[in-house]
């Protein structure tokens, strides 16, 4: 089974209107993140939010939030008020430790938002 | 400023030719480095750890003999791809093994092979 699913490849948002980028995932690891990371055309990783499986509150940055469920395994992105500059991809990923005990990050198929004016 | 940098960010040559990524940790001594490989309109996905003074460890289905990776110093590792081919031209990335959040990734090597 995907250790993290994003079942939205392409999303299309007018410009201003808030947006959920969907993110579930899967892991017997009870210490495990959770990143969103942007990736504009140009390639760079931007790092935009986490949240820790055991933090209690919902993680904020900004005009991103995170919807985190922990009973229901999932991690969704709120981009509020969304920009023409919000346009890219965006990957939701999970740290946890393998079966030896090894750190593992682990990636999701990616969203691509695109923002119409 | 950036963290880490990765040279060179675009490179094209012919096939059959050895190609050199450097990824360098700018501000922190790393000594664990993460190269991925992102094929167009995928997800990344982890090639190999890096370890400095030790072999890497490769991900299953990862030719360690074609993807060579050197973890000489605490801030430098290299992945050279050898006799590359087209079907390796990629987007390379690697990641400083730092305790995050966030995660410190370099900006990427656009790699075409002719």
């Amino acid at each position: 089974a995907q250790k993290i699913t994003q079942t939205q490849p392409g999303m299309f948002v007018q410009e201003k209107e808030a947006v959920t980028l969907d993110c579930t995932y899967d892991t017997s690891d009870p210490s495990y993140g959770l990143f969103w990371y942007k990736q504009p055309s140009s390639g760079e990783m931007i790092f935009l939010i986490y949240q820790g499986s055991y933090d209690q509150q919902n993680a904020t940055e900004g005009r991103y939030s995170l919807n985190f469920q922990k009973a229901r395994k999932s991690a969704n992105l709120v981009i509020s008020a969304s920009q023409l500059g919000d346009s890219a991809m965006y990957f939701c990923a999970m740290r946890d430790l393998d079966n030896f005990g090894n750190e593992k990050l682990t990636f999701g198929t990616g969203t691509r938002l695109t923002i119409i004016p | 400023g950036a963290v880490v940098s990765q040279h060179p960010s675009r490179v094209i040559c012919k096939s059959g030719t050895s190609v050199k990524i450097e990824c360098r940790s700018l501000d922190f001594q790393a000594t664990t480095m993460f190269w991925y490989r992102q094929f167009p309109k995928q997800s990344l996905m982890l090639m190999a750890t890096s370890n400095e003074g030790s072999k890497a460890t490769y991900e299953q289905g990862v030719e360690k003999d074609k993807f060579l990776i050197n973890h000489a110093s605490l801030t430098l590792s290299t992945l050279t791809v050898t006799s590359a081919h087209p079907e390796d031209s990629s987007f390379y990335i690697c990641r400083v093994g730092l305790a995050g959040p966030p995660l410190f990734f370099g900006p990427g090597t656009r790699l075409t092979v002719l």
